[in-house]
């Protein structure tokens, strides 16, 4: 059974700041996604992360891929308020027609 | 830009009661999803579409649930009888499938359902 685990869960962050979220999963997969949710709403896309050795950075953050030791990170650099939100990472199940299972969230606090 | 679309926003019923969630997927996509996110949890997959019939379907999409894409837009989640732990925002999700990639996954807003 495929297990999706981020940490940390919550995370309070000075503005300014720099921070990385990881995320572990326990059986193959090549494709691996990070989703912003504000309260209440829907989960915006921010990466996907198609191969090993991937980078895609956008704005203040930064994510990376490692298939072989199957951990993709989410760096935070210099935080500002607007970047409080929850960050779920999300793995395609192998073998499925794109069915995601997604890590329980870190939830992210930004304090001037 | 296209996006999913879900209705209603907020759903109340009470327990026992049939409810049908409805989502207008993104035009060209042919992969749709229904995912739940009970309150502060994280988000849980149901099941997958294509085709007209499902792809996958998770441990909690038992005889209770089903889906239809009843007119070549509209893509539905019926629960049959409510349960209180049913209650749990349901997202609908769509995706195109490109040269045997998949690509990511654009979500809806989201239903809310209350069961009481």
């Amino acid at each position: 059974e495929l297990k999706v685990e981020q940490n940390p869960l919550f995370l309070s962050m000075q503005e300014g700041k720099n921070y990385t979220i990881y995320c572990n999963y326990s059986t193959t997969s090549d494709r691996l996604y990070w989703y912003r949710q504000d309260p209440g709403k829907s989960l915006e896309s921010l990466f996907v992360l198609l191969s090993n050795g991937a980078v895609k950075q956008e704005g203040r953050l930064m994510a990376s891929l490692d298939t072989k030791a199957r951990l993709s990170t989410l760096h935070i650099t210099a935080a500002v308020h607007d970047l409080s939100a929850t960050y779920f990472c999300a793995v395609d199940k192998g073998g499925s027609q794109g069915n995601l299972i997604f890590g329980k969230g870190t939830k992210l606090s930004v304090k001037p | 830009e296209p996006e999913v679309t879900q209705t209603p926003s907020h759903q109340v019923t009470q327990m026992g009661q049939e409810v049908i969630l409805r989502c207008v997927p993104i035009s060209n996509h042919l992969y749709f999803y229904w995912y739940r996110q009970i309150l502060g949890q994280k988000v849980e997959f149901l099941v997958s579409f294509y085709n007209n019939e499902i792809s996958e379907k998770s441990e909690i999409f038992d005889d209770q649930f089903s889906v239809e894409r009843p007119d070549g837009s509209n893509f539905t989640l019926k629960i049959r009888s409510t349960k209180l732990e049913d209650s749990a925002m349901y997202f609908c999700a769509s995706t195109l499938d490109g040269a045997g990639y998949w690509y990511e996954q654009y979500f809806g807003p989201g239903t809310r359902l209350t069961v009481t």
